[in-house]
């Protein structure tokens, strides 16, 4: 069965304070993953797409890497306006798995 | 470009009634998707298209219609509605090529 595993559910940091978000995965024929940030009452934005192990993609304070069974979104230096909830999704075929997210709160 | 658009907004209805949540986008996108997302679930897929004309099965579709008669519109139907569809839905689009994912503001159903 197609999985997708997020950790941690939530995560408190203070500002400067850097640390990585988890996403594991179980998919068969894995087509890509994907991160996503969501704020309150908003729909997911878009910010990384990886499609094989070892790729790394980097967005400002965030990094994502991919490896076979996990990914990993680092986040460098946070600021308050990173307080967001972070989302994660593997594609097979047209199909998109979506984890619960971690829900990052960055403190000043 | 407005991007994708959803109403309405916020809704509520009684059980046993009907409704269509509306969708649009004004990119061209070929590939359209309906989700609903629940506390501790996760976002999860309902029915998508691929074009115009086309559409298919997600991982959650029934009690739940789709057509799609134009690149532009993708409407959900709520056939009859009941509790359990009580939750935030969202639609999105994406460019054939592409598998960013743009997505609405949502439409908050709440099913007494």
């Amino acid at each position: 069965e197609d999985q997708v595993t997020q950790s941690p559910e939530a995560l408190r940091l203070q500002e400067g304070e850097s640390s990585s978000l988890n996403c594991s995965y179980t998919v068969s024929g894995l087509r890509g993953l994907f991160w996503y940030r969501q704020d309150p009452g908003k729909g997911p934005e878009f910010l990384f797409t990886l499609y094989s192990a070892g790729e790394e993609k980097e967005k400002e304070r965030l990094k994502a890497t991919l490896t076979k069974k996990e990914s990993f979104l680092h986040i460098t230096a946070p600021k308050p306006e990173d307080s967001a909830t972070y989302l994660c999704a593997v594609q097979t075929g047209n199909q998109f798995y979506f984890g619960t997210g971690t829900s990052l709160t960055v403190i000043p | 470009n407005a991007g994708v658009t959803q109403t309405p907004k916020f809704q509520v209805l009684k059980t046993g009634q009907s409704m269509t949540l509306q969708c649009a986008q004004d990119m061209n996108h070929e590939y359209m998707s309906w989700y609903r997302q629940d506390p501790g679930m996760g976002l999860r897929l309902i029915h998508y298209s691929v074009g115009a004309g086309i559409t298919d099965q997600g991982e959650v579709p029934n009690g739940y219609n789709v057509s799609r008669s134009t690149t532009e519109d993708f409407p959900l139907r709520l056939l009859s509605a009941a509790p359990s569809q009580t939750s935030v839905y969202f639609c999105a689009s994406r460019p054939s090529g592409s598998y960013e994912q743009y997505f609405g503001p949502g439409t908050r159903l709440t099913v007494t």
